[in-house]
């Protein structure tokens, strides 16, 4: 069992509708890492939370640290927004802490 | 733009080839880190440099070797490889070490193993 989940895993949505990708997680986290990968492979960091929510422009992430659980909002949705996103949270353990990522949203927004 | 590049974009390679990847970033980051992306599966994590010192090793074969001679760049050496480790290989980097940094990406080389 994955220890990020992502749901849905596959979306399409029509443009101007709202978006909800959900993630969930078993491990106990300091912060939570939104990305966005597009289609030549180039990643991007959206957002960095630890705690209620954050907006930039149209996307809107939230995060509940009891119930290990974030979604990703996207409002007014663009043909330029299909992408993989990309959910990942830090794990202590090893050496060293580091990022373990779910498998992905991939959304596609139809004109 | 992000700020961290890689080299080539596109690698394809024999088994009995062996070839380097390159990263390079101009962030004045602290920490760079090798990921590979295989189809269907999420990010797995490599290797893991902090001031230039491999602090983690992700259980990866020794068919691949990383190397960081200085804080900016970033290889990872390739040699005898399996069509298995065909993949996206992408590097990132980051201000500190660790998952609770936000972690600038490269656009990743596409690897084919013939």
């Amino acid at each position: 069992k994955n220890e990020v989940e992502q749901s849905p895993q596959n979306l399409t949505a029509q443009e101007g509708e709202f978006i909800t990708i959900n993630c969930s997680y078993s491990v106990g986290i300091s912060a939570l890492h939104w990305l966005q990968q597009h289609p030549g492979g180039g990643i991007v960091s959206l957002f960095m939370l630890s705690s209620g929510k954050k907006k930039h422009g149209r996307l809107i992430a939230t995060i509940n640290i009891q119930e290990k659980h974030s979604s990703l909002h996207i409002t007014a949705s663009h043909p330029r927004d299909s992408a993989v996103y990309i959910c990942a949270v830090p794990f202590f353990g090893g050496a060293t802490n580091k990022l373990i990522f779910g498998t992905g949203t991939l959304l596609a927004v139809q004109p | 733009e992000t700020g961290v590049t890689q080299t080539p974009r596109h690698l394809v390679m024999g088994m009995t080839n062996k070839k380097s990847l390159k990263c390079e970033q101009h962030l004045g980051h602290n920490a760079m880190y090798w990921y590979k992306q295989s189809a269907k599966k999420p990010l797995e994590l490599m290797f893991v440099y902090s001031l230039e010192e491999r602090v983690e090793n992700n259980s990866v074969p020794s068919r691949f070797s990383p190397e960081c001679p200085n804080s900016s760049h970033l290889f990872l050496h390739l040699h005898t490889l399996q069509p298995e480790d065909s993949a996206l290989y992408l590097c990132a980097s980051s201000q500190g070490q660790g998952g609770t940094y936000e972690q600038y990406f490269g656009p990743g080389t596409r690897l084919t193993v013939t």
